[in-house]
């Protein structure tokens, strides 16, 4: 069965460093998600991107984030200068229309030191 | 700025109950609601999607029900497996998407 994928599933680094997340989607999908889960909280949306530009954002999905496809299958999240508050698992999702199913990645787990 | 509640946010139960979670929101303008199982430490697996214009839908042992002008929804397990201990979260599609906090559910063996 088709799966999205996401690596590295785990990702420690320092402070003021840039981060790249990578999510590989389901391969007939177009639209493609990240959402994040600080520990003990909530999942929150961060942004939705379809036909190469972001669709809808978040609040939370400031200047520090941007997204990218570059190519026909990876779909990555870049974390310009990471603080502390950024640690949480992220996580990608991917569906066939936009008000469809969500299929989502096991995650990536970032820790900021 | 759009509120979703899960109550109780956890659950134990003996194997073979049925069981009923709720999800609640606070703005009815939304695209569709969404069920999702999440095991400890893994992703999140969809169980059910309810489209706005829709009541319920079904999946197996799996039944949720929309009453969007009253903000809420319930997911109906039967039979409760203790394979279908894990938390179970709601999330509602508006301008974007909201999650609940979820129910931690235990089925005891």
């Amino acid at each position: 069965e088709p799966e999205v994928t996401q690596t590295p599933s785990h990702q420690v680094t320092q402070m003021g460093q840039e981060v790249i997340l990578r999510c590989v989607p389901i391969s007939n999908h177009l639209y493609f998600y990240w959402y994040r889960q600080i520990l003990g909280q909530k999942v929150e949306f961060l942004v939705s991107f379809y036909n190469n530009e972001i669709s809808e954002k978040s609040e939370i999905f400031d200047d520090q984030f941007s997204v990218e496809r570059p190519d026909g299958s990876n779909f990555t999240l870049k974390i310009r200068s990471t603080k502390l508050e950024d640690s949480a698992m992220y996580f990608c999702a991917s569906s066939g229309v936009a008000a469809e199913t969500q299929y989502f990645g096991p995650g990536t787990r970032l820790l900021v030191l | 700025k759009q509120e979703v509640t899960q109550i109780p946010a956890a659950l134990s139960v003996p194997e073979g109950e049925n069981l009923v979670l709720n999800c609640s929101f606070t703005d009815s303008a939304i695209y569709n609601l969404q069920w999702f199982r999440q095991d400890p430490g893994k992703g999140l697996t969809s169980l059910l999607l309810i489209q706005s214009s829709q009541r319920e839908q079904t999946s197996g042992r799996l039944n949720a029900s929309l009453d969007k002008s009253s903000g809420r929804s319930t997911l109906y397990i039967a039979a409760s497996q203790p394979g279908d201990s894990a938390t179970y979260l709601c999330a509602v599609k508006g301008n974007q998407f909201y999650f609940g906090t979820g129910t931690s559910l235990t089925v005891i063996p």
